[in-house]
């Protein structure tokens, strides 16, 4: 089964370090969503691309977060200086884009402490 | 604001029992609406993706429709089992340049016992 790739699967860091996780998509998929999982709001949606160029990241708090995708088989999500209230499990989903008419598949997540 | 909202909140059934929950959205510029299911320490996985008034969708012992033009979708479970223990989200998106944007519910959580 092909599958979205997160990593790191952990991340325990200081307050003020930089955080970067990745995710590979899978495939073919030209649609990449960044998600956070709070306790409050369920998926917050941080930020999506397609075909690799970001469409909205109104999600996200733009002075410390930042989303890329160098390429298409790679998407980053970066905090940097990270605080404690990031601390949360991040997902990525990836599919195809025009509503995802086979809905959007999501990797394992991150999940990152910020100490 | 776009927003959706998902009743109960949490739910809990005994095992052959069957069981729906609700989802409400917008309904002017609706595109899509999506179903997930999202067991506790694991990531969510889609269930059914409807997109046109009238339309259900089945899997097994889950069943999905959709009213765009009141902006409500229904999922039905069919005899319970403690492994459809889970949440289940929904999602929709709007019909602009930004199909694709999911936005979520904050799910309904079923427990079923045995």
């Amino acid at each position: 089964d092909a599958r979205v790739t997160q990593t790191p699967r952990d991340k325990v860091t200081e307050m003020g370090q930089e955080v970067t996780m990745r995710c590979q998509p899978i495939l073919g998929h030209n649609t990449v969503f960044w998600y956070r999982q709070t306790m409050m709001q369920g998926l917050e949606l941080l930020a999506y691309f397609r075909n690799r160029a970001p469409l909205d990241d109104s999600g996200m708090p733009k002075d410390r977060f930042s989303a890329e995708m160098p390429d298409a088989t790679l998407a980053t999500l970066k905090i940097q200086p990270s605080e404690p209230r990031d601390s949360a499990v991040y997902f990525c989903a990836s599919g195809l884009g025009g509503g995802g008419a086979d809905g959007y598949t999501f990797g394992s997540g991150t999940r990152l402490t910020v100490v | 604001i776009l927003n959706v909202e998902q009743s109960p909140q949490s739910l809990h059934v005994q095992e052959g029992d069957s069981t729906n929950f609700t989802c409400s959205f917008p309904s002017s510029n609706f595109y899509a609406l999506h179903w997930y299911r999202w067991e506790t320490a694991k990531s969510p996985e889609a269930l059914f993706v409807m997109t046109l008034n009238g339309d259900e969708k089945k899997k097994g012992r889950i069943s999905a429709t959709l009213n765009t033009k009141e902006g409500y979708s229904y999922l039905y479970i069919k005899g319970s089992q403690p492994e459809d223990s889970a949440t289940y989200l929904c999602a929709f998106t709007v019909a602009t340049y930004n199909t694709d944007k999911l936005i979520f519910g904050t799910g309904t959580r079923l427990q079923v016992f045995p």
